[in-house]
C-alpha cells in the first residue's frame, strides 16, 4: 500500500517568502506529525493532530509556522517570512492509532532559504 | 528540548562485526523506546521498539536492551552488513507528551 507521501521533496525559497508543506499520510491514519529536522540531528517535533484537531503545536519555533488538517486527511505546513534558519528537512509521519507508536514518516521536503 | 543522548556519533564497523549504538535518557515517565534507520533522502523508518517492562527485545539481527535503573538502552547489530550503513536514531516518549524526542543520531559504515 502506498506510504506517506509529501510533496514538493525540495523547495528553495528566497528569504522573505511563504512556503507550503503537503503530507499525504497513509489512509485511515488518525495521527499526523510534524517534525522539523536539521542536517545531522534527529528529527524534532513541531506539531501533532489527532484527525482535524491540532492537539499540540508547542514545537512551532515562531508564529511564522501554521499547520492544518481541515479534514482530518492531508496536512500542510505553511512557513510565513522564510528566514535562513527555516532551512531544514521538513518530515510528516502518521500513525494509526492516537498514540504515536509506528509512526511512519514520509521522504520530507528539504527546504532551502537563501 | 532534547532529552534523548546518544553515542556516538558516528561509528565505523567491518562486515559481520557487532555495531552497538547507545542511548541515555532523562524523563523516567518516558515508556516507549522505538529506533529508527534512516537512509539518505529517506525519511526514517521504525526498525525495533521496547517497553521498559522487558529488559532485551531481539528481532533478527537486531536486538534493544534496556536498563532501566541507568536509564539507558542500546541497539545491537549482529552480523552487520553494508545494507546496514545508515543513521541511527533511538527515541523515547511518554503519556505526558504528544511528541517522540529523538537522539542526535548515529552514522553507521559498515566495511566490506
Amino acid at each position: 500500500g502506498a506510504g506517506v507521501s509529501q510533496s514538493p521533496r525540495y523547495k528553495v525559497a528566497k528569504r522573505g517568502q511563504d512556503v507550503a508543506l503537503r503530507c499525504d499520510p497513509i489512509s485511515g491514519h488518525v495521527s499526523l506529525f510534524w517534525y522539523q529536522q536539521a542536517l545531522g540531528q534527529g528529527p524534532e517535533f513541531l506539531t501533532y493532530f489527532q484527525n482535524e484537531a491540532q492537539l499540540d503545536k508547542s514545537g512551532l519555533p515562531s508564529d511564522r509556522f501554521f499547520a492544518e488538517r481541515p479534514e482530518g486527511s492531508v496536512s500542510t505546513l505553511k512557513i510565513q517570512r522564510t528566514q535562513q534558519e527555516d532551512s531544514a528537512v521538513y518530515l510528516c509521519a502518521s500513525s494509526q492509532t492516537s498514540l504515536p507508536y509506528e509512526q511512519y514518516f514520509g521522504p520530507g521536503t528539504r527546504l532551502t532559504v537563501t | 528540548q532534547q532529552q534523548v543522548k546518544q553515542s556516538p556519533q558516528s561509528l565505523i564497523v567491518q562486515k559481520g562485526g557487532i555495531s552497538i549504538i547507545n542511548c541515555a535518557y532523562e524523563n523516567t515517565a518516558f515508556d516507549y523506546f522505538p529506533w529508527y534507520q534512516q537512509f539518505p533522502g529517506k525519511g526514517p523508518a521504525l526498525l525495533i521498539a521496547i517497553r521498559p517492562d522487558v529488559s532485551e527485545k531481539k528481532e533478527g539481527r537486531f536486538t534493544i536492551s534496556f536498563n532501566k535503573s541507568a536509564k539507558q538502552f542500546s541497539l545491537h547489530i549482529m552480523d552487520s552488513q553494508p545494507g546496514d550503513s545508515a543513521t541511527y536514531f533511538c527515541a523515547a516518549w511518554g503519556p505526558n507528551n504528544n511528541d517522540m524526542r529523538f537522539g542526535a543520531g548515529t552514522r553507521l559504515t559498515v566495511k566490506p
